[in-house]
């Protein structure tokens, strides 16, 4: 089946300082990616679509220059949390539409605590 | 009104017990719906599709009432791998944006 690779996994940083989270569709083309957020015990919030080739599109309420995102080809999309704060912490997960029989594939997501 | 609602449980139920999760969506546009299984601390898996003639795969059943705008699972013969929290997500046909539940955290007991 499809698979989605999201790296890193997990990552501790600093008040003020920038971590990118990547996304790959490993075998399969992915024009359209899916950047979520989950907090503890809370659901999956859509937080953007990034689009190959063109600008994201942001939820309501997600700040468009903190989160910063690159789908710059048709495998690759990365997250950038710029100044990150503490409550930015939280799990990131990226999903990918491979058009099958799979529904939209998840990556393993990332956990990123700010201390 | 939350787009997606599900009872968030938990459900602790035996082993070899039926257990059935509900949920319900507000947009009577929505077309596509799904059951996902997410593990604790793990990204959310794909369980099974919902389709309006119901589906069924092994233990699982799924039914969609568009009607009622009500999805729902059925798992029979609970196993202690069962437990999880079940998401129900419903697709937006014109965005391709998935909307998910809250979940609803089922634990099986020995």
């Amino acid at each position: 089946g499809a698979v989605v690779s999201q790296h890193p996994s997990w990552v501790i940083c600093k008040s003020g300082t920038s971590v990118k989270i990547e996304c790959r569709s490993l075998d399969f083309q992915a024009t359209t990616m899916f950047w979520y957020r989950q907090f503890p015990k809370q659901s999956l919030m859509l937080m953007a679509t990034s689009n190959e080739g063109s600008k994201a599109t942001y939820e309501q309420g997600v700040e468009k220059d903190k989160f910063l995102i690159n789908h710059a080809s048709l495998t690759l999309s990365t997250l950038t949390v710029t100044s990150a704060h503490p409550e930015d912490s939280s799990f990131y997960i990226c999903s990918a539409d491979d058009r099958g029989d799979y529904g939209y594939t998840f990556g393993s997501g990332t956990r990123l605590t700010v201390v | 009104r939350k787009e997606v609602e599900q009872d968030p449980g938990p459900f602790n139920v035996p082993e070899g017990a039926t257990v059935a999760f509900n949920c319900t969506y507000s947009n009577s546009a929505s077309q596509s719906f799904f059951w996902y299984r997410q593990d604790c601390r793990k990204e959310p898996k794909l369980l099974m599709s919902v389709y309006s003639s119901g589906n069924e795969d092994g233990r699982f059943t799924a039914q969609l009432n568009r009607a009622s705008q009500y999805i729902s699972l059925l798992i029979r013969d609970s196993k202690l791998s069962d437990s999880a929290t079940y998401l129900c997500v419903v697709l937006m046909d014109s965005s391709y944006k998935l909307i998910f539940g809250s979940g609803t955290r089922l634990l099986v007991r020995p």
